[in-house]
C-alpha cells in the first residue's frame, strides 16, 4: 500500500500523559499537514510541512502540541499533558509540492480518547 | 460566518435519485475547490478537485460560481454506495485546507 499511513490507529490515555503520533506520507510528496477532527465537524488544520521545514501552525496547536518532521519523510504529532478536550481524530495528509499541490491525501487518521 | 458554509442534512433520498448539495466560501482568494467523501470513522478521500467553473466525473457533477462564491456538488443515479459525508473544501492561500462541517448523505432502497 503506497498512501499515507498514520501509527497507532487509536490511543486511550489518561489526562496528564503524553502521546506522540506517527505519520509516513506518500512516498514522492514532499508537502505533509496535520488536521485535527472532532464529531460533526469537518478535519481543522494544525500544521504544514514543505520537506523538513514547519512552514505554518494554527492557533489550534498550543504549546502543549509539537510536531517534526526531522528528514522530510514521516513526521511524528506529540501532545504534551493531554487534556479530555484533546480527544479526537488525528489525520495526517501529503500532497507534491508543485502542479496540483493542492490535492492532499489523507491517512487512516490516529482515534485518540483522553480519559 | 464561518469559512466554508454547508447544509448538514441529511440527505435521504432513494437509489436513482439525484441529489443536490451546495456550499459557500468566504475567502474570494480561493482559486480551487474539492469535494471530499468521508465515511463514518474512515479518512475523508478526494471526490472531485474544481479548477475552473465546474467539473465532471461519471455520476458527479462539481459547479463552481466564483461571483456568488458558491459551489455545488450534483449526484445523479444515486447509489447505496454513495451514502457518506461530502465535506466541500476551499484551500486557504496554498496550504491550508479549510473544510465544512459536511453533508449527509443517506441513499435508501
Amino acid at each position: 500500500d503506497t498512501g499515507v499511513s498514520q501509527n497507532p490507529r487509536h490511543k486511550i490515555t489518561k489526562r496528564g500523559q503524553n502521546v506522540t503520533f506517527r505519520c509516513d506520507p506518500i512516498s514522492e510528496h514532499n508537502r505533509l499537514y496535520w488536521y485535527r477532527q472532532t464529531l460533526g465537524q469537518g478535519p481543522e488544520f494544525l500544521t504544514y510541512f514543505q520537506n523538513e521545514a514547519q512552514l505554518e501552525k494554527s492557533r489550534l496547536l498550543s504549546d502543549r502540541f509539537s510536531a517534526e518532521r526531522p528528514k522530510g519523510s514521516f513526521s511524528t504529532l506529540e501532545i504534551q499533558r493531554t487534556e479530555q478536550g484533546d480527544s479526537a481524530m488525528y489525520l495526517c495528509a501529503s500532497s507534491l509540492g508543485s502542479g496540483l499541490s493542492y490535492e492532499q491525501y489523507f491517512g487512516p487518521g490516529t482515534r485518540l480518547t483522553v480519559t | 460566518r464561518k469559512e466554508v458554509e454547508q447544509d448538514p442534512g441529511p440527505f435521504n433520498v432513494p437509489e436513482g435519485a439525484t441529489v443536490a448539495f451546495n456550499c459557500t466560501y468566504s475567502n474570494s482568494a480561493s482559486q480551487s475547490f474539492f469535494w471530499y467523501r468521508q465515511d463514518c470513522r474512515k479518512e475523508p478521500k478526494l471526490l472531485m478537485s474544481v479548477y475552473s467553473s465546474g467539473n465532471e466525473d461519471g455520476r458527479f457533477t462539481a459547479q463552481l460560481n466564483r461571483a456568488s462564491q458558491y459551489i455545488s456538488l450534483l449526484i445523479r443515479d444515486s447509489k447505496l454506495s454513495d451514502s457518506a459525508t461530502y465535506l466541500c473544501v476551499a484551500p486557504d492561500g496554498y496550504n491550508k485546507l479549510i473544510f465544512g462541517a459536511g453533508t449527509r448523505l443517506a441513499v435508501h432502497p
